[in-house]
């Protein structure tokens, strides 16, 4: 079945950067792209950027252009998502999701806890 | 890119209906056919239950349902059962490869 298994939570102090992976399994890596989409604790989703694992091309949010970098390694069919310069604003859930059309995130990834504090 | 307005929350009794709005602008919802809806249960990630604003993939009851008009998209639940207890949030296509996720709605069963 498809699914997507997401690195393991994360401690790291302000200032850091912290690298997530996302692997998937059951369908072609290279046919969909990879999004990755964060929830701080208590607070609603909010979308950062995506791969498209076939060319490497990426598009970030706004938001976080210059702190954040996706990549990928076709080879084991994983997506990696790296943020830096983190402040406790950053404690959140990070999501890795599919998505087979424009905003159709098919499949999810279990979430990563990642936390900032000093 | 500014966050969708949703409502904070929404309630309903076992068998009712509950409609949650989603509304953007003409460069997100209003512009595009490209509008999801999620349910999210605590602890768990979101599931898909509405893409292209009114069509559910296999395994999604028909009791949900998707509509849009204007910049405001809709979901409606009915028959609401104890299960649809959770957050939903709608997403939509932005323009400029970018997607803008909604602030998100409770549901109680009361």
């Amino acid at each position: 079945q498809v699914q997507l298994v997401q690195s393991g939570a994360e401690v790291k102090k302000p200032g850091a950067s912290v690298k997530a992976s996302c692997k998937a399994s059951g369908y072609t890596f290279t046919d969909y792209y990879i999004h990755w989409v964060r929830q701080a604790p208590g607070h609603g989703l909010e979308w950062m950027g995506w791969i498209n694992p076939n060319s490497g091309g990426t598009s970030y949010a706004q938001k976080f252009q210059g702190r954040v970098t996706v990549t990928r390694d076709t080879s084991i069919s994983t997506a990696y998502m790296e943020l830096s310069r983190l402040t406790s604003d950053d404690t959140a859930v990070y999501y890795c999701a599919r998505t087979t059309a424009h905003s159709l995130f098919d499949c999810w990834g279990q979430g990563v806890l990642v936390t900032v504090s000093s | 890119q500014s966050a969708l307005t949703q409502p904070p929350s929404a309630s309903g009794s076992p068998g009712q209906s509950v409609t949650i709005s989603c509304t953007g602008t003409s460069s997100d919802v209003g512009g595009y056919n490209y509008v999801s809806w999620y349910q999210q249960h605590p602890g768990q990630a979101p599931k898909l239950l509405i893409y292209d604003v009114s069509k559910r993939p296999s395994g999604v009851p028909d009791r949900f349902s998707g509509s849009k008009s204007g910049n405001t998209a809709s979901l409606t639940v009915s028959g609401l059962q104890a299960e649809d207890e959770a957050d939903y949030y709608c997403s939509s296509y932005g323009g400029s490869n970018n997607d803008v996720f909604g602030t998100g709605t409770k549901v109680t069963v009361l």
